[in-house]
């Protein structure tokens, strides 16, 4: 099956600093790539799409200043949480996007998350 | 708007069947999905389903979908330890095809031996 890797799995840093935080498909290409935030026992919140080559598409009240997205190749899209604070702690999934033969459905695969905590 | 509603936990005994609920108002999703999340993991697609149909089984799973209620339910046959997980349903909103996801709040799903 089609496998998403994350990295790093989880990061501890200090609030002020920035975190990037990698999303990878191993075995397909991924024109379309997602990033999820999800808090504690809750359900995951899409923050925004990314796509390669162009910007990414921020759900609305998501801050595109704080959270930057590079879809750099069709293999590799980055979140960097800018200037951290303790509110951005939370678990932070990536999914990837892959076209299924004659175009009737595509999947998508997921990371198995990054988990921060800005202190 | 687009809102994905599951009941928060359910508990079972192992070898029971377990049924989670999930209700959608978006009548013109094209696609249902069920995925499973195991503790400090990302999610597995377990199954999906086509709007036009009424179910599906794969194995153990059997997904029904009532597109008149907005109603989709998971059954999990001869239910074990390891199922014992968090179940998200989702839905891909309107009929275009942005591959963007709905979750709902997921339903814990306990499992006793």
């Amino acid at each position: 099956g089609a496998v998403v890797s994350q990295h790093p799995s989880w990061v501890i840093c200090k609030s002020g600093t920035s975190v990037k935080i990698e999303c990878r498909s191993l075995d397909f290409q991924a024109t379309t790539m997602f990033w999820y935030r999800q808090f504690p026992k809750q359900s995951l919140m899409l923050m925004a799409t990314s796509n390669e080559g162009s910007k990414a598409t921020y759900e609305q009240g998501v801050e595109k200043d704080k959270f930057l997205i590079n879809h750099a190749s069709l293999t590799l899209s980055t979140l960097t949480v800018t200037s951290a604070h303790p509110e951005d702690s939370s678990f932070y999934i990536c999914s990837a996007r892959r076209a299924l033969r004659g175009g009737l459905r595509d999947e998508q695969y997921f990371g198995p998350g990054t988990r921060l905590t800005v202190t | 708007g687009e809102d994905v509603e599951q009941s928060l936990f359910l508990s079972v005994r192992e070898g029971d069947s377990s049924v989670i609920n999930c209700t959608y108002t978006d009548s013109s999703s094209t696609y249902l999905y069920w995925y499973k999340q195991e503790p400090g993991a990302g999610l597995q697609l377990l199954t999906y389903i086509f709007s036009n149909m009424d179910m599906k089984q794969d194995q153990r799973l059997t997904v029904l979908l009532n597109k008149k209620d907005k109603h989709l339910s998971l059954r999990i046959a001869d239910t074990q330890t390891g199922d014992s997980a968090i179940y998200f349903c989702a839905e891909t909103p309107g009929s275009g095809n942005t591959g963007k996801l709905i979750f709902g709040q997921g339903t814990t799903l306990q499992v006793k031996p």
